[in-house]
């Protein structure tokens, strides 16, 4: 079992209210990232990070924005959440090599009313 | 344009028959291929990884190939069981970043009857 945990699993919410999906891994990786993705969809990467202080946005475009304070830790946040922000909300980390798996936690399903 | 493939989108058999997933892509530079698995509500689950000297790899009873040549690649699920019923997504990764992009499929929905 992959070591990394995002909270919550679920969240309903109005619109206009800010928040953070949280992410943390164990496993001491450099490489961690945020994929959006909605049902029966391919995944798309939304950023993404190679270590401490290092965040970079992914292809898709995204109100969200991210931190990296500390290598196991790996916040996104919404200022300000819109009926458009719901999905499915999947955060990765893998080792430093090009061919490394990704470990993936459960996700978020967000909703936004 | 860099694209990922799968067929069918979705597939249902019987428990203890084999099936065959296929992906199709147009990635390059190709630096490795890759199958997960997606059960419901959960992450994807890496299964096997290929690089473009291997043309096949097992893990338990799932086994991936890949054909570099004609860029595609199967998986094929031995004497199903009904916890196979999940998402399978292939993902391509190129070697043009130092990231090493990944191209994600949409996947097979297989489902697994008893």
């Amino acid at each position: 079992e992959a070591d990394i945990y995002q909270t919550p699993r679920y969240l309903v919410i109005g619109t206009g209210k800010k928040i953070t999906l949280e992410c943390s891994q164990t496993m001491g990786h450099d490489k961690m990232y945020w994929y959006q993705q909605d049902p029966g969809m391919e995944l798309h990467l939304i950023h993404y990070s190679y270590g401490v202080n290092s965040t970079e946005k992914g292809d898709l475009s995204s109100e969200s924005t991210v931190s990296r304070i500390r290598t196991e830790h790996f916040p996104l946040t919404l200022e300000s959440a819109r009926p458009s922000h719901t999905s499915q909300y999947l955060c990765a980390s893998s080792a430093g090599a090009v061919n490394q798996p990704q470990h993936f936690g459960d996700g978020t399903r967000l909703s936004i009313l | 344009k860099n694209q990922v493939e799968q067929s069918p989108q979705s597939l249902i058999i019987l428990e203890g028959k084999n099936c065959t997933l296929q992906c199709n892509y147009t990635v390059s530079p190709f630096s490795n291929l890759r199958w997960y698995k997606q059960d419901t509500g959960r992450g994807p689950v890496s299964l096997t990884i290929m690089t473009f000297s291997e043309n096949t790899k097992s893990n338990g009873r799932y086994t991936a190939t890949l054909d570099a040549d004609t860029k595609q690649s199967s998986l094929h699920i031995t004497a199903s069981q009904l916890s196979d019923s999940a998402s399978y997504i292939c993902v391509v990764s190129d070697r043009g970043s130092t990231l090493g992009r990944l191209y994600f499929g949409r996947g097979t929905q297989l489902t697994v009857w008893p």
